[in-house]
């Protein structure tokens, strides 16, 4: 069956640009989860969603950043005025429930100019 | 808060060697423990967990034990293949019974050669 897939697979933008980036999970599975991985480190979480809710939003790392899940499939996550720091592959995951094993898609490879 | 310290890599073997990759972690309640490999080209992918102290993971050969008293879920595989060339990443998720969030330690880039 189909795994999570992410769309772009890579984008580059300039500084001050607004993005989208957008996960499209494993049909069936309630849980969401994004994650930003920087060159050489491993993945931070960002933002988990149960259904359309975000249940955690702890790990977004200021305003400019704002994920949706408006009918508790697709997610998309929104990143207002870029900024170079910003520059990651973003990682969605999914899981049948919130206690289950989470699969990963294949990342969004953001590079902001 | 939560964190985890896996040893840096790149680690380079012979095929059939001994592996061993250290991960120690710190937090405050009684996390779950995970490993994650990610090939070449492909997603990461859950490789295997421990849900409390002593227990054992095991999956493709691969073993980690959960120990409390140290802190520590070393990945070990008696063998390695070519195949198992990947970067293998530690983590834990401090929800009780659950994945939840995961956090995950640097990556440690194994190379296994023929």
């Amino acid at each position: 069956g189909a795994g999570v897939s992410q769309t772009p697979s890579n984008k580059v933008t300039e500084k001050g640009k607004y993005v989208e980036l957008r996960c499209d999970p494993i049909s069936g599975h309630t849980a969401l989860y994004w994650y930003r991985q920087s060159l050489g480190q491993g993945p931070e979480f960002l933002i988990y969603f149960q259904g359309t809710g975000a249940a955690d939003d702890s790990g977004l790392p200021n305003d400019r950043f704002f994920a949706v899940r408006p009918e508790g499939s697709v997610s998309t996550l929104k990143i207002q005025r870029t900024e170079r720091g910003d520059s990651a592959v973003y990682l969605c995951a999914s899981s049948l429930a919130s206690y289950n094993e989470q699969f990963f898609g294949p990342g969004t490879r953001l590079t902001v100019l | 808060g939560d964190s985890v310290t896996q040893m840096e890599g790149p680690v380079t073997l012979s095929e059939e060697a001994f592996l061993t990759i250290n991960c120690t972690y710190t937090a405050t309640g009684y996390p779950s423990l995970f490993w994650y490999v990610q090939y070449p080209g492909e997603g990461l992918q859950l490789l295997l967990k421990a849900t409390k102290a002593d227990d054992k993971g095991s999956n493709k050969g691969f073993e980690a034990t959960y120990r409390k008293e140290t802190t520590s879920f070393h990945l070990e595989k008696g063998s390695v293949q070519v195949s198992d060339s990947a970067v293998y990443f530690c983590a834990l998720s401090d929800t009780p019974g659950s994945q939840g969030n995961l956090i995950f330690g640097k990556g440690t880039k194994l190379s296994v050669k023929p």
